[in-house]
């Protein structure tokens, strides 16, 4: 069965940094999402991205913050002067035209130090 | 907009006994209506999905929902919990897919 994949499974990395985060949807999906979820609260949306651009973002997803697809098949996310409030788990998911389910990857848990 | 409420933070249950996971929602569209499990560490696993048909859904590991248009609630049932089914537990609202609400969590937390 496809899923999403993401990597690194953990990223450690100093305050005001530069991070990217890598995702890589499945292959027949054209919807593509990151969301954070901080040690103990609940998960929150970030941004969706479709057709190469933004289609919705939260309040979260400040200047720091930008998505892009690279290529065909990675998505990233970049943080780009990371605090220490980053510190999280970021989930990527994706899902394709018509399909209201979103298959979320492994995540990815980031600690800001 | 969408939101999700949780109404149990935490639900301590002894091994056996069945539970009920509390979920209420609004939104002012269509909604497609899901459970995940978060066990420690790890990442998000759907439970099991609304999108539409038959109200009363069943997931995996013996879990099922209930949609309750009028009352606006998706709450989760199990019959017989086990010492394994401790985990967070998240329900969730999506409208066309463009972004998935979350919950809070309930924490389910089984008792031998």
């Amino acid at each position: 069965e496809p899923e999403v994949t993401q990597t690194p499974s953990h990223q450690v990395t100093q305050m005001g940094q530069e991070v990217i985060l890598r995702c890589v949807p499945i292959s027949n999906h054209l919807y593509f999402y990151w969301y954070r979820q901080i040690l103990g609260q609940k998960v929150e949306f970030l941004v969706s991205f479709y057709n190469n651009e933004i289609s919705e973002k939260s309040e979260i997803f400040d200047d720091q913050f930008s998505v892009e697809r690279p290529d065909g098949s990675n998505f990233t996310l970049k943080i780009r002067s990371t605090k220490l409030e980053d510190s999280a788990m970021y989930f990527c998911a994706s899902t394709t035209t018509g399909e209201p389910e979103q298959y979320f990857g492994p995540g990815t848990r980031l600690t800001v130090t | 907009a969408q939101s999700v409420t949780q109404l149990d933070s935490q639900v301590p249950v002894f091994e056996e006994a069945p539970v009920e996971l509390r979920c209420n929602y609004s939104s002012s569209v269509s909604v497609y209506l899901f459970w995940y499990v978060q066990y420690p560490n790890q990442g998000l696993q759907l439970l099991l999905k609304y999108l539409s048909g038959s109200t009363l859904v069943k997931g995996i590991n013996g879990f099922e929902a209930e949609f309750n248009k009028s009352q606006t609630s998706f709450h989760l049932r199990k019959p017989s919990v086990h010492i394994s089914d401790t985990a967070e537990y998240f329900c969730a609202v999506s409208d066309q897919g463009f972004k998935t609400i979350f919950g809070a969590g309930t924490r389910l937390f089984v008792k031998a």
